[in-house]
């Protein structure tokens, strides 16, 4: 059981190249969530999933696009990198916000460190 | 949700018992207390929650004051590992806004040998 599996782990891209980071869980969660930490900032939500096939905006969406084609992965694309985009991008995941594991806590991946210059 | 205040920065001795404190005066009845901690590199990880009650579990204590404005995280047996930083959150475990956590700035644990 890996839990939650972000790649990669750090990249270096230049202004207006184009990434795609992965994330994937295999605790059969139905909600994902990509978060950036930024010094002082703590966590913003960029966008979120509840379900195969849904994605929705977060606090801070510009920039970014996501999909969630299977269940277990969720992918967040930046289409054309900015030095605003410099920050580590964390991948979580959880059990819905409704039922009997409505409180369950989130799930988060270890990162991935992306600096553009 | 509700906004939580921590302090900066506190450290313990090794095998002491680490007690981090939290405010969260505007607290709605809904609303649940969730620690989670940060090592250096490594992405959040949850310790425990609670709404109401003082829970346990393998990691950690946490208690909540009977008007649920403060708790405190209490590490029994504080080892140099627990070394991170300690977040405060504060939210409504139903609904919509699940995922959409303030972490804040949260707390600098250090213990030294």
């Amino acid at each position: 059981n890996a839990g939650v599996t972000q790649t990669p782990k750090f990249r270096v891209l230049k202004t207006g190249q184009s990434m795609t980071l992965l994330c994937a869980q295999d605790m059969n969660h139905e909600y994902m969530y990509w978060y950036r930490q930024d010094p002082g900032m703590g966590l913003r939500l960029i966008h979120y999933s509840v379900g195969e096939g849904t994605t929705a905006k977060g606090e801070v969406p510009d920039g970014y696009n996501v999909s969630r084609l299977k269940k277990q992965n969720f992918l967040l694309g930046l289409e054309s990198a900015a030095p605003s985009q410099t920050s580590v991008y964390f991948c979580a995941s959880s059990y819905p916000g409704t039922g009997v594991r409505s409180n369950s806590p989130l799930h988060f991946g270890n990162g991935t460190r992306l600096t553009v210059t | 949700d509700a906004k939580t205040t921590q302090p900066p920065s506190m450290d313990c001795a090794e095998g002491r018992a680490a007690n981090l404190p939290c405010n969260h005066s505007t607290i709605s009845g809904n609303e649940y207390v969730y620690w989670y901690r940060q090592i250096h590199s490594q992405g959040p990880q949850y310790i425990i929650h609670g709404l109401k009650n003082n829970e346990t579990n393998e990691m950690a204590s946490l208690i909540i004051t009977e008007d649920r404005k403060s708790s405190t995280l209490i590490l029994p047996h504080a080892t140099l590992r627990d070394t991170a930083v300690y977040y405060c959150i504060v939210r409504v475990a139903r609904g919509s806004t699940l995922g959409r956590l303030y972490f804040g700035r949260g707390t600098q644990l250090t213990v030294w040998p």
